[in-house]
Parts: C-alpha cells; sequence; structure tokens
C-alpha cells in the first residue's frame, strides 16, 4: 500500500517569514495530492490540492509543487500569519487517502 | 448542507463497554470513510464505503470493531469490547464519487476508555 512521509514533525517560523513542508510517497500509481490543515478540536480541511498531472498549484499565500519523477510534493506557505498556526498533513491517493504523519506549525508573532 | 455530522462528540466509557460511533455524511456524497487519529500512529483509515458497500476493511484492528452503513445518509463505527488502547479521535468523512477529490472530514468524536 501506499507510504506517506512528512516532514518536518514541527516547525516555528516568525510572522511574515515562509513555511516549507515536504512529503514523499511510495506509489507510483498515486495520482492525487491534497494538503488538509487541522485545527485544534476540529476535523481536517483541506486548503489545497494537486493531481499528477500538474507541477505546481498556487493559491493567494498557498502554493504545492509536485515531482512525480522523485515522489515528492511539498507545500509552500509565505508572509506567514498566526492564523497559520496548525497541523498540516499532506496525503497520496492511489484508491484512498493515505496520510502523512502531521506538521505543527507554529507562527512567532 | 451542515457537513458532515458526528456524535457524540466526546464520549467516556469503561473498558469492556460496547461504543458506537455516529456519521451522517454530506447529502448526495457516495464515499464514507472512518480514520482514527492518535499521536502515536497518526491519521489511519479503518474503512471505506462507496454506494453503503465497504470496499477495504483493511484498516480495521480487529474483530472487536465494526462499521455498517445501512443507507447513503448515516454510518456507524462499533467497538465491542472497548479497551483502553482504543482511546482516540474518530473521525467520519465523505466525498463525492470514487475517484480522487476532496473529502470532507467531521468535527470528530473524542472516545476515552477507562
Amino acid at each position: 500500500g501506499e507510504n506517506v512521509e512528512q516532514h518536518p514533525s514541527t516547525l516555528s517560523v516568525q510572522e511574515g517569514d515562509s513555511a516549507v513542508i515536504k512529503c514523499t510517497y511510495s506509489d507510483s500509481a498515486s495520482n492525487y495530492f491534497p494538503w488538509y490543515k487541522q485545527e485544534l478540536g476540529k476535523g481536517p480541511q483541506l486548503i489545497i490540492d494537486i493531481r499528477s498531472n500538474v507541477g505546481e498549484k498556487k493559491d493567494q499565500r498557498i502554493a504545492v509543487t509536485l515531482n512525480k519523477t522523485a515522489k515528492h510534493f511539498s507545500l509552500h506557505i509565505t508572509e506567514t500569519q498566526p492564523e497559520d498556526s496548525a497541523v498540516y498533513f499532506c496525503a497520496a491517493h492511489d484508491y484512498k487517502l493515505s496520510f502523512g504523519a502531521g506538521t505543527t506549525v507554529t507562527v512567532r508573532a | 448542507d451542515a457537513g458532515v455530522i458526528q456524535s457524540p462528540r466526546h464520549e467516556v466509557t469503561e473498558m469492556g463497554q460496547e461504543v458506537t460511533l455516529r456519521c451522517k455524511p454530506i447529502s448526495g456524497h457516495n464515499s464514507l470513510f472512518w480514520y482514527r487519529q492518535t499521536m502515536m500512529r497518526g491519521l489511519e483509515l479503518l474503512i471505506y464505503f462507496n454506494n453503503n458497500v465497504p470496499i477495504d476493511d483493511s484498516g480495521m484492528p480487529e474483530d472487536r470493531f465494526s462499521a455498517k452503513m445501512p443507507n447513503a445518509s448515516f454510518s456507524t463505527l462499533k467497538i465491542q469490547p472497548s479497551e483502553p488502547r482504543d482511546s482516540a479521535v474518530y473521525f467520519c468523512a465523505s466525498r463525492d464519487g470514487i475517484g480522487p477529490g476532496e473529502a470532507f472530514f467531521g468535527q470528530g468524536t473524542r472516545l476515552t476508555v477507562v
């Protein structure tokens, strides 16, 4: 089955700086790569996704890149704000979603 | 739409008791997932239904766990008998279609088995 690895497990950034989270996956059949944000006491919520026929996607301060050859994808958050503090999960979809272990992001004011 | 609705939000039970968690998916979604979240193991997929039929239950830990989806608007996850190691947050998620796409998560049920 699919195995998704995510790094780092924790990330502390100064407000206004950028944050980068990286993931690798094992199954070359995976074709959909979403990123979820989980705030305390809530369920994960999709923030951006990318499909295997696209190399990069951007939505305001958030961008995701995908390298199918290397089987890795990354989340980039620019101009971080305190409300970006949360746990972020990457995932890969072959016929079901497999999640990474999560990254706890703390934005320091 | 109110989103995916799970009940109860919190459940505290004694070891050996039966626990039933409930989920109402988003209307029109035909895929439903049950996940378990713990600090040690992260988000684990327990079971996946499509059109009310279990497609993949390979993540169900053991025979103490069972899940049903009697109709398109309701699913249950039952643990009998419960054990302290079952303590976790259980999430239900639903999605439109069988292919890749956004899965919408409920607020979760925090289960504590004492």
